[in-house]
């Protein structure tokens, strides 16, 4: 089983803010994912990575995959009450397969 | 959004009892994928299939089958559904491996 450790658990910090969640593995994987999950809904995917060092912006947020492809980071800044959710990353050692990580419940308080 | 529905969205079952959970796509996309999500452990694999008829065990199989008998049909089938197995279960599809869209869920309660 391919491990994928997310962190923080849990966040809540204030509208405006910034933040960095991280997702750390021992395995190497050739893509890695971003999903954000709201309450009764399934995750969404919100970034693919697959080059090691790569940065890659959706508008506010910004995912960078490791050099050595064993770990990501998402960077939010300003983070607004919408960006509220589980944040899930999820890693493809090889083809047909994903493993997730536990997830960062992140609140942004008005 | 991906064409994915989940059915049934909820439903409780006694423990021993078989239980079927079904997944449709409108996309033609040649993986779909069951998962279930615990706390505390996030999404695991159960099963995946990468073409009709041909499917695969995931990280946690034991005690659940699956069936792709066409494309857009992918069944997840409880042979005698136990208190563990209660949980959230997605579905998910994808062309290239390793990219999902996700259905809605189906939260399963065993009694």
């Amino acid at each position: 089983t391919q491990l994928l450790e997310q962190s923080p658990q849990f966040l809540s910090i204030q509208e405006g803010e910034n933040l960095t969640v991280y997702c750390n593995s021992s395995s190497v994987f050739s893509s890695l994912q971003w999903y954000r999950q709201e309450p009764g809904e399934g995750p969404v995917l919100l970034v693919t990575v697959v080059t090691g060092g790569e940065v890659k912006k959706l508008k506010r947020l910004t995912f960078q995959f490791g050099d050595a492809r064993k770990d990501s980071s998402l960077h939010i800044t300003a983070a607004q009450p919408g960006d509220t959710g589980l944040y899930l990353c999820a890693g493809a050692p090889g083809a047909n397969n994903l493993f997730f990580g536990t997830g960062t419940r992140l609140t942004v308080i008005p | 959004d991906a064409g994915i529905t989940q059915s049934p969205r909820h439903k409780v079952t006694e423990t021993g009892t078989p239980v079927t959970l079904r997944c449709h796509q409108t996309e033609n996309h040649r993986y779909m994928y069951w998962y279930r999500q615990d706390p505390g452990h996030g999404l695991r694999l159960i099963h995946y299939s990468y073409g009709v008829k041909d499917t695969d065990k995931g990280e946690v199989s034991d005690g659940y089958s699956v069936s792709r008998s066409k494309t857009e049909d992918f069944l997840l089938t409880l042979e005698s559904a136990t208190s563990s197995q209660t949980s959230v279960y997605f579905c998910a599809i994808s062309e290239l491996s390793a990219i999902a869209f996700f259905g809605q869920g189906t939260r399963l309660t065993v009694v």
